[in-house]
């Protein structure tokens, strides 16, 4: 199976900042590289799939970068919605796998 | 406006059995993908299985492999998850979702919930 690796599991950060979020996969997962954000009591949504695509709807202060096995999920300009969780996952091979989730909270 | 409801999720002992369902609507059913994907409260995401768009090809996750049984109806527009010999481990909120490009989950419902216990 490929391990996604996550960092750091949780951050706190101010409304009006940037962040990071890096995603590490055990093994190349080409471009099949998908990003999710989940707040408290929520299903999870579609944030960036194929490394960087941005999902219809979703403002362009998300964006993603990587390629093989180190990925990124960059936040600008925090605003009060966008504390949550945030999950990476690989749909390369079965299992699909996702990351542990970073909590980015104030 | 695609929408996957899902339902079924209640109470039940060790051992014991269990249907998901999860209904469609607003896409062409048909031609996609389905998973099911599961979450204990306060933890992580679990993916479980897939069905493709004929049930030609079936996958499943490792914990859950000769145990669960994912099926689907088109005419019905629907996927069901059979879960027999159901463990504590088992309990979980359970999502239904629709594959979309590069084989992410674009679109899954609001979940049902899943209790194993005695």
């Amino acid at each position: 199976d490929i391990q996604m690796t996550q960092s750091p599991a949780s951050l706190s950060a101010s409304v009006g900042d940037g962040v990071t979020i890096t995603c590490r996969a055990s093994q190349s997962v080409s471009t099949y590289l998908s990003w999710y954000q989940q707040k408290p009591g929520e299903a999870p949504k579609l944030l960036i799939y194929g490394v960087s695509s941005l999902q219809i709807g979703v403002p362009s202060k998300f964006t993603g970068s990587g390629s093989g096995t180190d990925f990124t999920l960059t936040i600008s300009s925090l605003q009060p919605e966008d504390f949550a969780t945030y999950y990476c996952q690989q749909s390369y091979r079965v299992p699909y796998t996702f990351g542990q989730g970073t909590r980015v909270e104030i | 406006e695609v929408q996957l409801v899902e339902s079924g999720g209640v109470v039940v002992q060790p051992g014991g059995s269990l249907r998901l369902s999860c209904a469609a609507s607003g896409f062409n059913f048909n031609d996609y993908i389905i998973h099911w994907v599961r979450q204990v409260p306060g933890k992580g995401l679990e993916w479980v299985s897939l069905i493709n768009w004929d049930s030609s090809t079936t996958f499943y996750a490792d914990s859950v492999k000769g145990r669960f049984t994912i099926s689907r109806d088109n005419g019905k527009t629907s996927v069901y998850l059979q879960m027999n010999s159901l463990k504590t481990e088992d309990s979980a909120l359970y999502y239904c979702v629709k594959e979309g490009s590069y084989s992410a989950f674009d679109f899954g419902g609001q979940g049902t919930m899943v209790t194993v216990s005695s």
